[in-house]
């Protein structure tokens, strides 16, 4: 079936050093890629996606890139805050099914 | 204010004993979901709902059931929990456009810690 891979699971980094997450997924009519943040204890919320017909999107200090040749995306973080810690996670879904399939989940940790 | 609500938010029951954990949303989205999360595992999409009776599985949906008989409601059913269904689950909803050709972003519930003894 459909699998999203994600790496690394557990990420610390220094405030003000960029953090980077990566996910490969199977199914090459995937189409539609977001990244959740889920910090402790609260529900996922949407911070960036990008749709398979764009290579990269970006927002202040968060990217998005997609290579859909190697079908992997990844979630490119900059001058990290400890704001930032939390859980991230990476999906997949395809135009006409509306099933997503999630990664597992990247802990990231911003160290003061 | 826009939100998705879930009910119970914790629950503790025993195997067997038959439960369901509602989910409703005001912002009139089409699309409607269930996930499990687990430690290690992620998300986990156990069914979804594209609109009005219209419903299908996702990845783990063996022992759960849905209904969606009106738009902002999507419950989901436990017939007899077991468990290996001790769990966080989340409810979210988004539009979704008919030929799927734009997706919006999911909106998540708080979540439902269920624990099956």
């Amino acid at each position: 079936g459909e699998n999203v891979e994600q790496h690394p699971s557990t990420l610390s980094v220094q405030e003000g050093d960029s953090a980077v997450i990566k996910c490969t997924y199977s199914d090459s009519a995937s189409n539609y890629f977001p990244w959740y943040k889920q910090e402790l204890g609260k529900r996922p919320q949407l911070i960036i996606d990008i749709r398979s017909n764009v290579g990269e999107k970006k927002d202040q200090r968060i990217a998005v890139t997609l290579n859909k040749t190697a079908k992997h995306f990844s979630l490119h973080i900059t001058e990290t805050q400890p704001e930032d810690s939390a859980v991230y996670f990476c999906a997949a879904t395809t135009s006409g099914t509306y099933k997503y399939i999630f990664g597992t989940g990247t802990r990231l940790k911003v160290l003061a | 204010e826009a939100q998705v609500t879930q009910n119970p938010r914790y629950l503790i029951t025993v195997t067997g004993k038959k439960l369901t954990v509602t989910c409703s949303q005001n912002m009139n989205h089409e699309y409607m979901s269930w996930y499990r999360q687990d430690p290690g595992l992620g998300l986990r999409q156990i069914y979804y709902s594209m609109n009005v009776e219209v419903t299908d599985k996702g990845d783990v949906p063996e022992g759960y059931k849905v209904s969606r008989k009106e738009k902002r409601n999507f419950p989901l059913i436990l017939e007899s929990p077991s468990p290996n269904q001790t769990s966080l689950y989340f409810c979210a909803s988004s539009f979704s456009i008919a030929g799927g050709s734009s997706y919006n972003e999911q909106f998540f519930g708080p979540g439902t810690r269920l624990t099956v003894l």
